[in-house]
């Protein structure tokens, strides 16, 4: 089953409006990564969060590790087209394994 | 520099047949992984392996084997192919084990009919 439960599962927003998804574990992550799967593409690195309550930004992304490093979100403010995509999130349990969210497909129309 | 490299990218199986996905990587990294992405389902672990001559199961091994004789390749083998899986198959590697940025392949897109 789901080691990592991720919501919504899609998301269409008008151009210039604000969009979050959200990561869910029911244990503890070691540290949490996430992705963006370009349509008809592969996965490819955003960013990693380690640290208890950890934020980091990226221009107009904004990522968040929970107190309790079992949840995580990401935040786009302002979308644009080129934002399309799903976003994975993914979480370290087990030393050697990631569990991939199911992703949020994510639609901006212009 | 190639990166992750993925053969083939499109694959039409029957039901029975046997077949063998590949990937390879040059940036000399430790770890390589496969997953299979399914509508709703998000990228679920096949196998995985921690070096050359190591390997374990990851969530969904079941029908699928793989080796790892070289720190480059990490061949996926489907030993007799079922409809369930169809699916879009990723391998990916990554230079340690905890909290290393994957870098994935284009992706194998696999019917089996």
């Amino acid at each position: 089953g789901q080691q990592v439960m991720q919501i919504p599962q899609y998301q269409h927003v008008q151009e210039g409006e604000d969009f979050t998804t959200y990561c869910n574990s029911s244990t503890t992550l070691s540290n949490i990564q996430w992705y963006k799967q370009r349509p008809g593409g592969h996965p490819v690195f955003l960013i990693q969060l380690v640290k208890s309550g950890e934020v980091k930004k990226q221009k107009r992304l904004t990522f968040q590790f929970g107190e309790a490093k079992k949840n995580s979100s990401l935040h786009i403010t302002a979308t644009q087209t080129t934002d399309v995509g799903t976003y994975f999130c993914a979480g370290q349990r087990d030393f050697n394994k990631f569990y991939f969210g199911s992703g949020t497909k994510l639609n901006v129309k212009p | 520099n190639a990166g992750v490299t993925q053969t083939p990218k499109f694959q039409v199986l029957k039901t029975g047949q046997s077949m063998t996905l590949q990937c390879a990587q040059d940036m000399n990294h430790e770890y390589m992984s496969w997953y299979r992405q399914d509508p709703g389902m998000g990228l679920r672990l096949i196998h995985y392996s921690v070096g050359a001559g190591i390997t374990d199961q990851g969530e969904v091994p079941n029908g699928y084997n793989v080796s790892r004789s070289t720190t480059e390749d990490f061949p996926l083998r489907l030993l007799s192919a079922a409809p369930s899986q169809t699916s879009v198959y990723f391998c990916a590697s990554s230079f340690g084990l905890l909290g290393s940025e994957a870098f994935f392949g284009q992706g194998t897109r696999l019917t089996v009919v």
